[in-house]
């Protein structure tokens, strides 16, 4: 069974630029959260998506956008990259949304602004 | 608003020795609680987790977590340290009302001497 995939692994932007990720979660799973990892922070949680549908949304600006596809398949965008938005962004994955469930991890993908 | 607190940012123990890692949460309401390990470069993995039930946990590679309540307490432990476990642990508790968000520890990286 194939895990929690997202792309790129790596990414370099320059500061002012816009970024797309995604993420690809496990077969049948509907529930696609995602986190933002930095030393200084630790991991935050930025937002949960289930159907389609944010069900839940962190404290994070207006310039972190989400969204999730029919097949479950989500995508995260920033735009106004800020040298304070490098960091690992991890997605996880789950079967169902606030059953304790427990999230399956990506690897996810390193952004760096320059 | 929830809270995770990991005692030691930073636990060294010898090889074959008990591992204990504390994690404390705040709550007025039993969370669902997780325990996860990171590897270098790699995303989150899931150790155990609790929802409801059995207090004592137990999760992979030989780990255990108890559940207490009255000290608002999950903590990790390991009967005896192996060099493969050497990585960073995070606590993490999904509140109730807040499906799909883990609110994470600032995490605990362990280290095993030989």
């Amino acid at each position: 069974k194939a895990g929690v995939t997202q792309t790129p692994r790596y990414l370099i932007k320059t500061r002012g630029q816009q970024v797309t990720l995604s993420c690809s979660p496990i077969s049948g799973h509907r529930s696609v959260s995602w986190y933002q990892q930095t030393p200084g922070q630790g991991l935050q949680f930025l937002f949960e998506y289930f159907s389609e549908t944010q069900r839940n949304k962190g404290n994070f600006p207006g310039r972190f956008s989400g969204r999730q596809f029919s097949n479950s398949r989500s995508e995260m965008n920033v735009s106004t990259l800020e040298l304070g938005d490098s960091a690992l962004y991890l997605c996880a994955s789950s079967s169902n949304s606030g059953t304790g469930n427990g999230y399956t991890f990506g690897s996810g993908t390193r952004l760096t602004v320059v | 608003a929830q809270s995770v607190t990991q005692l030691g940012s930073h636990v060294s123990v010898s090889e074959g020795a008990l591992v204990l890692l504390r994690c404390n949460y705040s709550s007025s309401v039993p969370p669902y609680l997780f325990w996860y390990v990171q590897y270098p470069n790699q995303g989150l993995q899931l150790l155990l987790k609790y929802t409801t039930g059995a207090t004592l946990v137990k999760g992979i590679n030989g780990f255990e977590a108890e559940f207490k309540k009255s000290e608002t307490s999950f903590h990790l432990t390991k009967p005896s340290a192996h060099m493969s476990d050497a990585a960073e642990y995070f606590c993490a508790v999904t509140p109730y009302n807040q499906g799909g968000k883990l609110i994470f520890g600032q995490g605990t990286e362990l280290s095993v001497k030989p």
